[in-house]
């Protein structure tokens, strides 16, 4: 059954250090989504992205944070110049076009910065 | 600020019994309704959504709307141990910002 996958499964970065997490959104998906989990708190929405261009974004998605679909297969999320408050799970999800309320989450990203 | 409400629990209920999950959330304009699962140190997972009044039933799972008095359930028949999770409540209103609750933690004792 297709998947979403992402990569690093666990990232450790220096406060003030850029990262970039990456995720492989389903392989006919054309809308994908990023979301983060502080520990024990809810998920939050972080972003929409369609047809190369961001569809939506939160309030938390400020100018530190960038997304790219860098080739046709990954879809990455920049965080610049990370801060401790950034520490979090970081899910990717995609959806097809036809069944948008059907989202499906990768595994994540634990971000520790330190 | 628009929010989605849900007793974090935990819920507890013995195998074999009915769950039931609540959540009400506080935007009028909410028009897609979300019930998720998530064990612990995984990703969400998707069990159902609605969007109209009413009920909407998938296998061992019933999604119940109300939009006038804002309200989402989840009924689990059957519980087994397996359905010992976390279970989100999310709510969106047009366009794609998805609001979570904090979920509430569901045990079925075997």
């Amino acid at each position: 059954e297709p998947e979403v996958t992402q990569t690093p499964s666990h990232q450790v970065t220096q406060m003030g250090q850029e990262v970039i997490l990456r995720c492989v959104p389903i392989s006919n998906h054309l809308y994908f989504y990023w979301y983060r989990q502080i520990l024990g708190q809810k998920v939050e929405f972080l972003v929409s992205f369609y047809n190369n261009e961001i569809s939506e974004k939160s309030e938390i998605f400020d100018d530190q944070f960038s997304v790219e679909r860098p080739d046709g297969s990954n879809f990455t999320l920049k965080i610049r110049s990370t801060k401790l408050e950034d520490s979090a799970m970081y899910f990717c999800a995609s959806s097809d076009r036809t069944k948008l309320n059907e989202q499906f989450f990768g595994p994540g990203t634990r971000l520790t910065v330190l | 600020q628009k929010e989605v409400e849900q007793n974090s629990g935990p819920l507890s209920v013995p195998e074999g019994a009915i769950a039931s999950l609540n959540c009400t959330y506080s935007d009028r304009g909410s028009q897609s309704f979300f019930w998720y699962r998530q064990y612990s140190g995984k990703s969400p997972e998707l069990i159902m959504f609605i969007y109209s009044n009413g009920d909407k039933e998938d296998g061992r799972f019933t999604a119940q709307l109300n939009k006038a008095s804002q309200y989402v359930s989840l009924l689990i028949r059957d519980s087994q141990p397996s359905d010992s999770a976390t279970y989100l409540c999310a709510v969106r209103a047009g366009g794609f910002k998805t609001i979570f609750g904090a979920g509430t933690r569901l045990f079925v004792k075997a």
